[in-house]
């Protein structure tokens, strides 16, 4: 069973189009992160979420909005996506606080042309 | 301000050939220090946590270790099918885990 999954694995889309990235966590973790890798493979964190409650929110575009709908899934909607956008996005959870080992979906490559 | 520091940037062994990979870090108060593997195209596999000035964790033929300023990852008789991109991790004191750049690690067989 895969403990962190994000879908889809590939995302193409045109300037301008909005989509969205899911996360599924089932290690009954409490917490969970949206990260973004550029092509310089920095791991940028964006989001975190604690038992659905917005805990971290780092100074990314308002178009980015992260919605947890229950503490196993956090999911990422992008409005207006921009060439710059493109990277790879992981999802990843905790146990509970940020001392806590991160475990990390696949990660969702994301293009913009 | 809390920092992490990985070097070198990229090493290229020779398979059977051992060595280091460096993680100094600044940060007050040091909870934990993670390394993770990274293989192109997947996510951040964890490897190990060391709480501790002292403290050692050995995965195969990895062994890391830590000092009060830096960690170390030995490699010992590396083989191929240990290249992947190595990334360490200490958590800052805003409930977010510092991150170093990593270091490449190519092993030629």
């Amino acid at each position: 069973d895969t403990a962190v999954s994000q879908t889809p694995k590939y995302l193409v889309t045109q300037m301008g189009n909005d989509k969205s990235i899911k996360c599924e966590q089932n290690l009954g973790h409490d917490t969970m992160y949206w990260y973004k890798q550029d092509s310089k493979k920095f791991l940028k964190i964006m989001f975190s979420y604690n038992n659905k409650e917005l805990i971290i929110n780092e100074t990314v575009p308002n178009r980015f909005s992260p919605k947890s709908p229950d503490k196993a899934h956090l999911n990422l909607h992008i409005n207006s996506l921009e060439l710059g956008d493109s990277a790879v996005y992981f999802c990843a959870s905790s146990q509970d606080r940020s001392t806590d080992t991160q475990y990390f979906g696949p990660g969702t490559r994301l293009t913009v042309l | 301000e809390d920092q992490v520091t990985q070097s070198p940037e990229a090493l290229r062994l020779q398979e059977g050939e051992s060595s280091s990979l460096n993680c100094s870090y600044t940060v007050s108060g040091l909870r934990g220090l993670f390394w993770y593997r990274q293989d192109p195209g997947k996510g951040p596999e964890f490897l190990f946590t060391l709480y501790s000035a002292g403290e050692e964790k050995e995965k195969e033929r990895l062994k890391a270790t830590l000092t009060k300023k830096e960690s170390f990852l030995h490699i010992t008789a590396p083989k191929p099918e240990d290249s992947a991109t190595y990334l360490c991790a200490v958590p800052g004191n805003n409930r977010k885990l510092i991150w170093g750049l990593g270091t490449s690690l190519g092993v030629n067989p």
